[in-house]
């Protein structure tokens, strides 16, 4: 079982609509990554964040300490935002490892 | 973008053969990292490097090493390449002192396949 879970695995959306996507993890931590990763295979930091809210373009990154989860929000989602969204965490335990989410393929048809 | 280049970007070689993936960034940051993708799994760390000369395992070692005599350049070597070690590889680089809590920038990859 991974340390990391990310829900749902696979995703399809119609343009527009709102996409929400879920990491939960099991100890503390020091910070949680939100991650991109274009059909192409390259992979860009979207987020970092150990508390709180943080927001950019259309794009919304949530933490919830207590209950150990974040949640990645796409506002009026559009075809290129189609990639594999990866969720990381450091431990607070640990602060010198990553720990990957297997990822959510997000797919936004026109 | 982060200034990082992997190269070969792909490889195919044969079962026992040595390999060296090289990692270049121009940010002169400190912390390089090699992972590797594999479908079913997330990115799963090798090795990591905290300075020149300077380096550590991570979950997956076996079979890798690394060598960083600069700090531009960070080299994973498969010594005896196995058809297990075919993967995906990236490379990542982050300016932190515990590299949980600075953003890591990813190189473009390689597609490594061994026969």
């Amino acid at each position: 079982k991974n340390e990391v879970e990310q829900s749902p695995q696979n995703l399809t959306a119609q343009e527009g609509e709102f996409i929400t996507i879920n990491c939960s993890y099991s100890v503390g931590i020091s910070a949680l990554h939100w991650l991109q990763q274009h059909p192409g295979g390259g992979i860009v930091s979207l987020f970092m964040l150990s508390s709180g809210k943080k927001k950019h373009g259309r794009l919304i990154a949530t933490i919830n300490i207590q209950e150990k989860h974040s949640s990645l929000h796409i506002t009026a989602s559009h075809p290129r935002d189609s990639a594999v969204y990866i969720c990381a965490v450091s431990y607070s335990y640990n602060t010198d490892k990553l720990i990957f989410g297997t990822g959510t393929r997000l797919q936004v048809f026109p | 973008d982060a200034g990082i280049t992997q190269s070969p970007r792909h490889k195919v070689t044969e079962t026992g053969t040595p390999v060296t993936l090289r990692c270049h960034q121009t940010e002169n940051h400190r912390y390089m990292y090699w992972y590797r993708q594999d479908p079913g799994h997330g990115l799963r760390l090798i090795h990591y490097s905290y300075g020149v000369k300077d380096t550590d395992k991570g979950e997956v070692s076996d079979g890798y090493s690394v060598s960083r005599s600069k700090t531009e350049d960070f080299l994973l070597t498969l010594e005896s390449a196995t058809s297990s070690q075919t993967s995906v590889y990236f490379c990542a680089i982050s300016d932190s002192q515990g590299f949980g809590n600075q953003p890591q920038h990813f190189g473009d990859g390689t597609r490594l396949s061994i026969l």
